[in-house]
């Protein structure tokens, strides 16, 4: 079945370490984002990227960093400079054009 | 600045009935239109959508209106289930493949 992969569903990090969370689809999407969900809002968009090797700040970047060495692969790590960092986090791909992007079940991420 | 608004952050009807869920944006640049719905610890599924150049999108029990002098767009469910309460997002998309959500609507249908 074609979808897209999050994991792990529920991470936790000490104060002052990077963290990165994993993020795949087999579903030949060329474009990918990450979104940062915190109750009450909206998604907001961290990062995207229309194709490998290429990728753009969001909203909220800052704090934030990504790679895309492949097409099917965009982790996102939440580093230590990311102040607030506690929330889900959901990632999204899609094929372009008038369609729909599809997200994967997301990460919860907690600061101990 | 939020560019896409859902200013009603829940919505209860009774089963049976019209659910209507409202969505107004900013950006004149937006040139596709999505519904989404949420569970709790999980992503969005996609629900609906409209291309800018159309008013009305029909698929099932759901429709979607655009209604671009307003800048405003809509969802109908009718009728209304219980296994329709969730959350509901709209979505707008800027040529580049940039989406814009907004901050949801929390529908809950009362058997």
């Amino acid at each position: 079945d074609g979808g897209i992969t999050q994991s792990p569903k529920y991470l936790f990090r000490k104060e002052g370490q990077n963290v990165t969370l994993s993020c795949e689809q087999n579903l030949n999407h060329d474009a990918m984002y990450w979104y940062r969900q915190d109750p009450g809002q909206g998604l907001r968009l961290i990062y995207y990227s229309q194709i490998v090797n290429d990728f753009q700040k969001g909203d909220i970047a800052e704090g934030y960093s990504v790679s895309r060495e492949k097409k099917e692969s965009f982790p996102l790590t939440v580093t230590s400079a990311q102040k607030n960092p506690t929330a889900f986090y959901l990632c999204a791909s899609s094929i372009g054009g008038h369609q729909p992007q599809h997200f994967g079940d997301g990460t919860r991420l907690s600061i101990l | 600045d939020q560019q896409v608004k859902q200013n009603s952050p829940s919505l209860s009807v009774q089963e049976g009935r019209i659910s209507i869920l409202n969505c107004d944006y900013t950006n004149s640049m937006f040139d596709y239109f999505l519904w989404y719905k949420k569970y709790p610890a999980e992503g969005p599924t996609f629900l609906i959508s409209i291309s800018s150049i159309k008013d009305k999108n029909e698929d099932g029990r759901f429709t979607v209106f655009l209604n671009k002098s307003a800048k405003h767009l809509s969802l109908h469910i009718v009728p209304s289930q219980p296994g329709d309460s969730a959350v509901y997002f709209c979505a707008a998309r800027l040529t580049g493949n940039q989406f814009y959500f907004g901050t949801g609507t929390s529908l809950t249908v009362i058997p």
